[in-house]
């Protein structure tokens, strides 16, 4: 496609809910990476992918998030039983190659929990 | 470790002059800077890799200073279209992941 693609754009969850959140990637884009940006602050890395390999998932902030790319391409990023301060923008970036290289990012699907 | 962004914001006027600096207490393997509008996607500046270079395209540069941790975002004859938050995220070997900084609104008024 011509950018990455995240959808939702918006989603408001009651608490407890389940979500998932999808990513599609630049095609051809081996590396793709999920961070959770909360208002007023910086992009907090969550996860990364090299195809579909999950390389780091150091920034996960609980089991509750689980992330998968099955098959190198689209991504989903899936919250158990969301909690209010779950609540942030989830921003998907891919890159052609691994390090050192520009990543682009989607436009994020901002999760409201209430 | 979050790299430190300074200053948090800077007002200007259009055709002013701005520069933005990004510290770490960790060693990196290179910067990268990215400018994010309200309500939009993070957009790629620029890298700059460790070897203290220096790069720039249009009227925005900047620099990395391996040795002090530090990098610096210049931005020359600012237009309207500057304004934004800018991020620098720093990434340490191996690590693929970027770490960003607080950010610094830039907001650029007529």
């Amino acid at each position: 496609g011509a950018g990455v693609s995240q959808s939702p754009r918006y989603k408001v969850a009651k608490r407890g809910q389940d979500v998932a959140l999808r990513c599609d990637p630049i095609s051809g884009h081996v590396s793709l990476f999920w961070y959770q940006q909360a208002l007023g602050q910086g992009p907090e890395f969550l996860t990364y992918f090299q195809n579909e390999a999950q390389l780091d998932k150091s920034g996960l902030p609980s089991d509750r998030f689980f992330a998968e790319r099955p098959e190198g391409s689209v991504s989903t990023l899936k919250i158990q039983r969301t909690q209010q301060e779950d609540s942030a923008v989830y921003l998907c970036a891919s890159s052609l190659m691994s390090g050192n290289t520009e990543a682009f990012f989607g436009q994020g699907t901002r999760l409201t929990v209430v | 470790q979050q790299p430190v962004q300074s200053p948090q914001a800077v007002i200007l006027r259009e055709g002013e002059d701005a520069v933005i600096n990004c510290s770490s207490s960790k060693a990196l393997y290179s910067v990268h800077w990215y400018r994010q509008k309200h309500g939009e996607a993070p957009v790629f500046l620029m890298i700059l890799l460790k070897g203290g270079e220096q790069k720039g395209h249009d009227k925005i540069s900047a620099s990395f200073n391996e040795k002090k941790q530090q990098s610096s975002l210049y931005l020359t004859a600012s237009q309207l279209s500057y304004s934004g938050t800018y991020f620098c995220g720093t990434e340490r070997s191996g690590a693929q992941k970027l770490v960003f900084g607080q950010g610094t609104r830039l907001t650029i008024n007529p």
